[in-house]
């Protein structure tokens, strides 16, 4: 059965603690790894996609990496504005989207 | 460009109440897909609807069903409410092809007393 597995289920930081969310996932013929942060009451808002192993994306203070098991989100030195619900998802070979519970960090000042 | 939209916003219903739900996905993007979202389960894949034929699935019951319109518009439809279908629904939209990227909606809140 196609999964994925995120941790930690929350993380607390002090502004500038850099650290790494973990995604790991079982999914049949991966078509694509995602990474969605979620402010509270709306809706997620897409981050990256990742499709090989070995790829990377950066935008601003994130990072996403992506190997043949797992994914790693990447915040350095983060500020309280990161503050969010980052979700990971992937999507499988015959197109389901698999998300994970996601992983809610807090950034604090 | 224009975000995905989804009315109304907030519902509030009964229990064996039905409620139909309305997506406008972004424009030029063919799939519109739905998932419902609680903090037990996190987000859960309803269906997906593409050139106005559901082209996947989740494992949810046939109380939940959808269309999809000429316009790509989508509306999902939920009868005999219970209370455990309380809960945020998000609306996704992408082009539909291949390796897209879904784009979310601010969702409807539906509360089921």
């Amino acid at each position: 059965e196609d999964q994925v597995t995120q941790s930690p289920e929350a993380l607390r930081l002090q502004e500038g603690e850099s650290s790494s969310l973990n995604c790991s996932y079982t999914v049949s013929g991966l078509r694509g790894l995602f990474w969605y942060r979620q402010d509270p009451g709306k809706g997620p808002e897409f981050l990256f996609t990742l499709y090989s192993a070995g790829e990377e994306k950066e935008k601003e203070r994130l990072k996403a990496t992506l190997t043949k098991k797992e994914s790693f989100l990447h915040i350095t030195a983060p500020k309280p504005e990161d503050s969010a619900t980052y979700l990971c998802a992937g999507r499988s070979r015959d197109d389901k989207i698999i998300f994970g519970k996601g992983t809610r960090l807090h950034i604090l000042p | 460009k224009a975000g995905v939209t989804q009315t109304p916003r907030y519902l509030i219903k009964t229990r064996g109440q039905q409620v139909t739900l309305s997506c406008s996905p972004i424009s030029g993007h063919r799939s519109v897909s739905w998932y419902q979202q609680t903090p037990g389960q996190g987000l859960q894949f309803l269906f997906e609807y593409f050139s106005e034929t559901q082209r996947n699935k989740g494992n949810f019951p046939g109380r939940f069903s959808g269309r999809q319109f000429s316009n790509s518009r989508s509306e999902m439809n939920v009868s005999t409410l219970e209370l455990g279908d309380s809960a945020l629904y998000l609306c996704a939209s992408s082009s539909g092809t291949g390796k897209d990227t879904q784009y979310f909606g601010p969702g409807t809140r539906l509360t089921v007393l």
